[in-house]
């Protein structure tokens, strides 16, 4: 595609469900990396992957949080026991390699009740 | 923990009127990026700024990059109801490889 997707555009789950968001990022880009952003705030920092490693996990909050990207291309950000806290705009962006240009695509709404 | 201050974090005003946006920190960074985000959108680039000193124009928009490259101007000249919108300044730390976004200026322009 000519962007970066990401799928739902809105997830609404109940407090203690296990959830997936997912990014598909722009085609030949090997760098890719998830925010969150809540109301009133800028994106923080979850987690980047160069290729199929996670180069730098430091931002996930807690064990509850795990991303994957196994064929290097999309990725998938798992969350467990969703929490009310949790509730948030998830970003992805991709770029071309590390300190590159990054490219966002629209987010993911997740409102945890 | 680099943190990046915005101010103001909101701003509203009338078509014609000029706005500064600051964004400042206590660390160097190797560059420095300037977003706008639209409600149920994702950011898009607008500027990326490299070099302490440097100033580049879009269109209406200046962005200047401190000589230390520790803090960063958006100034918007004879401003429009389109420019309304989140702005938002992140840095990239030399040793690291993710951004580190501002809080963002809510800037509402009416006509």
């Amino acid at each position: 595609g000519a962007g970066v997707s990401q799928t739902p555009s809105n997830k609404v789950t109940e407090k203690g469900k296990y959830v997936e968001l997912r990014c598909d990022p722009i085609s030949g880009h090997t760098a890719l990396y998830w925010y969150r952003q809540s109301l009133g705030q800028g994106p923080e920092f979850l987690i980047y992957f160069q290729g199929t490693g996670a180069a730098d996990d430091s931002g996930l909050p807690n064990d509850r949080f795990f991303a994957v990207r196994p064929e290097g291309s999309v990725s998938t950000l798992k969350i467990q026991r969703t929490e009310r806290g949790d509730s948030a705009v998830y970003l992805c962006a991709s770029s071309s390699g590390p300190a590159r240009e990054q490219f966002f695509g629209p987010g993911t709404r997740l409102t945890v009740l | 923990t680099q943190l990046l201050e915005q101010s103001p974090q909101f701003l509203s005003i009338q078509e014609g009127e000029n706005l500064t946006v600051y964004c400042n920190s206590s660390s160097v960074f190797s560059s420095l990026q300037w977003y706008r985000q639209e409600p149920g959108e994702g950011p898009v680039l607008l500027v990326t700024v490299v070099t302490g000193g440097e100033v580049k124009k879009l269109k209406r928009l200046t962005f200047q990059f401190g000589d230390a490259r520790k803090d960063s101007s958006l100034h918007i000249t004879a401003a429009q109801p389109g420019d309304t919108g989140l702005y938002l300044c992140a840095g990239l730390h030399q040793a690291g490889t993710a951004l580190i976004f501002g809080k963002g200026t809510t800037l509402s322009v009416s006509s």
